[in-house]
């Protein structure tokens, strides 16, 4: 599996755009590059997912590095509500099979008011 | 529609004890995978259900066993509790047959061990 660094902890205000860094070097090119997030007392969510072009949800907008060894996930307007642990994970295309997901530690994002 | 469901919410055991958790996935999922989640640490994956057979499996050792029933619920089973299985365990659901869908978590089973 691809090795993830992440920013253990990241502060922004609410109403700004945060930018959250994923560094993942060893990446393979089949691998798919998912950002999950865990709100407080809850399980994770999913967020978005990419190949290699930029992606944009309703929920956020994902940056591909064109040689894909990293990514930035933008909240485009932070409110109190994106205050979660954020994880970014590399995912093996598995063609609709089996696959256990790879979460590091993530970054902790914390939003002031 | 209701998502994925997991049962008890919290739960206290002691050493030694053994423990079965419940999981029902979001309707229209066929897939169920177990994670645990030791404070502080992001989740590890136990294993993976589908068609009532263990698909993939993490690095967990035997004690951790599970089961999936023809309505795709399924089951954690945790024998011989030792102090370290003390963890937040989730249960995510997911269709087969679509690459990369995402997969949809329960609020997990706080499992405390005494």
């Amino acid at each position: 599996d691809a090795k993830t660094t992440q920013p253990n902890s990241m502060e922004s205000n609410e109403e700004e755009p945060v930018h959250l860094p994923c560094n993942h070097s060893t990446i393979s090119g089949t691998d798919y590059i998912h950002w999950y997030r865990q709100l407080p007392s809850q399980g994770p969510e999913y967020v978005i997912h990419g190949l290699t072009s930029n992606v944009n949800n309703r929920m956020a907008s994902l940056a591909i590095a064109e040689d894909r060894k990293s990514s930035t996930l933008i909240l485009h307007r932070a409110t109190l509500r994106d205050a979660a642990v954020y994880y970014c994970i590399p995912r093996p295309y598995s063609g609709g099979g089996a696959d256990g997901l790879t979460f590091g530690k993530g970054t902790h994002l914390i939003i002031q008011p | 529609d209701a998502g994925v469901t997991q049962s008890p919410t919290h739960l206290i055991k002691t050493r030694g004890q053994q423990v079965t958790l419940r999981c029902s996935p979001k309707s229209g999922h066929d897939t169920v995978s177990w994670y645990q989640q030791a404070l502080g640490q992001g989740p590890q994956f136990i294993f993976q259900y589908y068609e009532e057979e263990e698909r993939q499996r993490g690095n967990f050792p035997d004690r951790f066993s599970g089961h999936q029933f023809p309505n795709y619920s399924s089951e954690l089973n945790v024998n011989a509790l030792l102090l370290g299985d003390s963890a937040l365990y989730l249960c995510a659901s997911s269709a087969t047959g679509y690459s990369n869908q995402p997969q949809h978590f329960g609020d997990g089973t706080r499992l405390s061990i005494l």
